[in-house]
């Protein structure tokens, strides 16, 4: 069966400082990868996704960026950490390419940047 | 441009009571995706159900059931004799077909919160 692995959970960070967040798959291959973030009260926003390794795409522009160096390894990260950045942030894989393939998510990474 | 509205941001019921979920969407696509998703206080998103467009039939699981109507562009979620279990955030979603979760664009969610 397949299982996400998302760490931290739990994060607390200074302003300016750098950010490393870690999402790995197993039990597949070449899966679509996702990096959500959720703030306070709001919806879920999609930040990168990813077909492939060394494939990212970004739909909102911002202070973070994304890479998969591995087929089933996705990083969020930033080199300089905003207020804004805070918030919990989702990884999520699916198979395929089509909308109709479930998204699944990891447990979450809470981000409070002070 | 794909939308999904939930109006309601947060509800509150008496445990055995019924509730309704509201989800309307926006979409141009003549074939789309729509989700449920739940949010437990631990934070995962958990998946309900899937449907697509054509396909509108209602569908029941236990205590769950959806009601899809394309004439409305609705996608309403019931929980029925609600359980303190269920309290969650829920999130509907919509994605087009042909397009990786890229499209998959999620509602705000409504905060449900049962009480015993």
């Amino acid at each position: 069966s397949q299982t996400i692995h998302q760490w931290p959970a739990t994060l607390v960070q200074p302003v300016g400082s750098p950010l490393s967040l870690e999402c790995t798959v197993e039990g597949t291959s070449n899966p679509n990868l996702y990096w959500y973030r959720q703030a306070a009260g709001r919806g879920l926003q999609l930040l990168f996704y990813s077909v492939g390794i060394g494939q990212i795409s970004s739909e909102v522009p911002q202070n973070l960026s994304a890479s998969r160096p591995q087929d089933r390894q996705f990083i969020l990260s930033s080199k300089k950490l905003l207020l804004s950045d805070s918030g919990f942030y989702l990884c999520a894989w699916s198979r395929g390419s089509s909308g109709a393939n479930v998204l699944t998510f990891g447990a979450g990474s809470r981000l409070t940047v002070l | 441009a794909q939308k999904v509205t939930q109006a309601q941001t947060e509800i509150s019921v008496v445990e055995k009571e019924d509730v309704t979920l509201d989800c309307v969407y926006e979409t141009r696509d003549t074939t789309y995706y729509l989700f449920w998703y739940k949010q437990p206080p631990s934070g995962e998103l958990v998946f309900l159900i899937r449907r697509n467009s054509f396909d509108e039939q209602n569908e029941i699981s236990g205590r769950y059931s959806w009601n899809f109507q394309k004439s409305t562009s609705s996608f309403n979620f019931t929980i029925t004799a609600s359980q303190v279990v269920d309290s969650a955030v829920y999130f509907c979603a919509l994605s087009e077909a042909g397009q990786a979760g890229t499209a998959l664009i999620f509602g705000k969610g409504t905060t449900l919160s049962v009480s015993s």
